[in-house]
């Protein structure tokens, strides 16, 4: 059965600090896997990634894959406030059927202490 | 069974047919969600229901007609459908959405609908 495991659950920092939330994965035929912002609505995506060892960035944000070690990490350096969410990381794979399959890990929860 | 599943996981419709999708929650949760996962778009937030009211409609086609009977339960009637709403249709459940804070959502594995 594909898994999706995320660490840590939950994670407080003070404002400024640098953060790395986990994500570990077992699945078949993996093709991608995808990183979330969920605040109030809507999970917001963040990254697709596809293959391994090359870093995908967005302004604060980036995110590594090891498709060797089965996991991929979300950096966030200088959190602000408006960082604190619960981010979820889902995998992409292929079923027993032939069809995608989606995955997604139950989340970390970010809170950023002003 | 614990957690979120999903039942059927998957299924193939003509545009005429009528057919619903059924979500179950084991999780003792009292919000549940509907999205749409499109094939390379991120995942699309489509109703809310809050211990058992639904508190929000994304602006979703009438050809989708949810229903949540209890805290457990959620479905998701289908009519008419075009091929565009070939997608997976995931279930989620989380606990206390009313008050605007983001509780972490349990996924069930989806249902592959195929519009033909």
């Amino acid at each position: 059965e594909d898994k999706v495991v995320q660490s840590p659950l939950s994670l407080v920092v003070h404002e400024g600090d640098t953060v790395t939330l986990n994500c570990s994965y077992e699945v078949t035929n993996f093709r991608s896997l995808l990183w979330y912002k969920q605040e109030k609505k809507a999970p917001t995506f963040l990254f697709m990634l596809t293959s391994s060892g090359i870093e995908k960035k967005s302004g604060r944000l980036s995110s590594i894959l090891d498709k060797k070690e089965l996991f991929s990490i979300l950096n966030i350096t200088a959190t602000q406030t408006g960082d604190s969410a619960v981010y979820l990381c889902a995998v992409e794979g292929i079923s027993n059927f032939g069809n995608e399959k989606l995955t997604f890990g139950t989340g970390t929860r970010l809170t950023i202490i002003p | 069974e614990t957690g979120v599943t999903q039942t059927p996981r998957h299924l193939v419709m003509g545009m005429t047919n009528k057919k619903s999708l059924k979500c179950e929650q084991h999780l003792g949760h009292n919000a549940m969600y509907w999205y749409k996962q499109s094939a390379k778009k991120p995942l699309e937030l489509m109703f809310v229901y809050s211990l058992e009211e639904r508190v929000e409609n994304n602006s979703v086609p009438s050809r989708f007609s949810p229903e949540c009977p209890n805290s457990s339960h959620l479905f998701l009637h289908l009519h008419t459908l075009q091929p565009e709403d070939s997608a997976l249709y995931l279930c989620a459940s989380s606990q206390d959405r009313l008050a605007g804070v983001p509780y972490e959502q349990y996924f069930g594995p989806g249902t592959r609908l195929t519009v033909t």
